[in-house]
């Protein structure tokens, strides 16, 4: 069972270029989110899907875009890089059955480290 | 609006010693809390979750929290320091946004095990 897998695992990008990072899941989970990790500051949200078809802002959106392509994937956009961008970046899902009761733990993948030069 | 907050950035205890990792939440309605850990270069794991069935929760690797609703506080304990437990801990709290299980975590503890 894999769980979430996310793609890829490094990437070394230049300022200005575009890239999208991919998370699939496979525990067919109805939510699935999109954080940055930085030092000292913890997990801060980017974008969400609390369904297939639907996707919301976090609390850091600039500068990202999301496609929830399908149940299963959830991919995360740069239009153009810059170096505050630099991050590693996690994919989580949660949410069995017809809602997300709340009470359910979100699944994370091994996340994608991103450096803007 | 919620919030979680973890008190120290760094825990520095010897092996065998108590961890105590403290986290106070705020929420507007009753809250599901849980705590992950995160090995080096991986992501986050469960270790428990409080969900208003007992107060005191219990999970894995022999940690325990304990739910204070008169503190908002959801503290994490484990009697006996192991070396492998050192770690980045954080804290979580999920309450409703527009009908979604928002989550909001603090910014996490370093547990450091000394030998």
């Amino acid at each position: 069972n894999a769980g979430v897998t996310q793609t890829p695992k490094f990437q070394v990008l230049k300022t200005g270029q575009s890239m999208t990072l991919q998370c699939a899941q496979d525990m067919n989970h109805n939510s699935m989110y999109w954080y940055r990790q930085d030092p000292g500051m913890g997990l801060r949200l980017i974008y969400y899907s609390a369904s297939e078809g639907t996707t919301d802002k976090g609390e850091v959106p600039n500068g990202y875009n999301v496609s929830r392509l399908n149940k299963r994937e959830f991919s995360l956009r740069l239009e153009s890089a810059a170096p505050s961008q630099t991050s590693v970046y996690f994919c989580a899902s949660t949410g069995k059955g017809r809602a997300d009761s709340g009470n359910q733990p979100q699944h994370f993948g091994d996340g994608t480290r991103l450096s803007i030069l | 609006a919620q919030s979680v907050t973890q008190l120290g950035s760094h825990v520095s205890v010897s092996e065998g010693a108590l961890v105590l990792l403290r986290c106070n939440y705020s929420s507007s309605v009753p809250p599901y809390l849980f705590w992950y850990v995160q090995y080096p270069n991986q992501g986050l794991q469960l270790l428990l979750k409080y969900t208003s069935a007992a107060t005191l929760v219990k999970g894995i690797n022999g940690f325990e929290a304990e739910f204070k609703k008169s503190e908002t506080s959801f503290h994490l304990t484990k009697p006996s320091a192991h070396m492998s437990d050192a770690a980045e801990y954080f804290c979580a709290v999920r309450g409703t946004s527009g009908g979604s299980y928002i989550p909001t975590f603090g910014r996490g503890t370093s547990l450091i095990v000394h030998p």
